[in-house]
């Protein structure tokens, strides 16, 4: 049973423009919650978190919204840029060093 | 350069021929973690370790072993390797069990059992 969910397999937006990424998950046990990047042939790059006692963090261009009650997060990317064109997963953990459990992804391509 | 050094990149082999896949970090870091990565399914966790001989399944355990003697190396072990486990994986290594700055990934060793 998929515990985090990314309902959107890919996500064509146009460069300079906003891309938003979605993520749900069905534990509300779930604190601790991670977005990464990953190219092809490459691992998974971390790009940015956020806790279950925060909404919003931010980082440069990157920015994860959490919406608790909904079981819900975000990620938004402004201004998008060609070489963010990967795909983005999301994952969720109860705690420090315990399971991670993944989104299936989302592909995004940014259009120059 | 800190990094995740998986080996090997590439693996094709026979059902039932036991192997080992290697990983090593040179981060020093406590939390080290197996995933696999298959269409449609995401990146799944197999195993991960907390700290030297401490080992914990994660969500797909079925047809692994792991150990964990020396904080830099966490090998993967196929004991007996099926035609269903093949695919992409993925390991990695934390300072803080994810928290902060979340895991360093490998390069990936992606595995065919035929």
């Amino acid at each position: 049973d998929q515990q985090v969910k990314q309902n959107s397999p890919s996500l064509s937006v146009q460069e300079g423009r906003i891309s938003i990424l979605n993520c749900d998950y069905t534990n509300s046990m779930f604190d601790y919650f991670l977005w990464y990047k990953k190219y092809p042939a490459e691992g998974p790059t971390f790009l940015i978190s956020i806790s279950s006692i925060k909404d919003k963090n931010e980082d440069g261009r990157f920015t994860v919204f959490l919406n608790k009650s909904a079981k819900h997060l975000s990620l938004h990317i402004v201004p998008s840029q060609p070489g963010d064109s990967a795909v983005y997963f999301c994952a969720a953990s109860r705690g420090t060093g315990n399971q991670f459990y993944f989104g299936t992804g989302t592909s995004l391509t940014v259009i120059p | 350069e800190a990094q995740v050094t998986q080996n090997p990149r590439y693996l094709i082999t026979v059902t039932g021929k036991k192997l080992t896949v290697t990983c090593s970090q040179n981060m020093n870091h406590e939390y080290m973690s197996w995933y696999r990565q298959d269409p449609g399914l995401g990146l799944r966790q197999i195993y991960y370790s907390m700290n030297v001989e401490v080992t914990d399944k994660g969500d797909v355990p079925e047809g692994y072993k792991v150990s964990r003697k020396e904080k830099r190396n966490f090998p993967l072990i196929l004991e007996s390797p099926s035609p269903n486990q093949t695919s992409l994986y993925f390991c990695a290594s934390s300072l803080s069990g994810g928290q902060g700055s979340g895991y360093t990934f490998g390069s990936g060793t992606r595995l065919t059992v035929v």
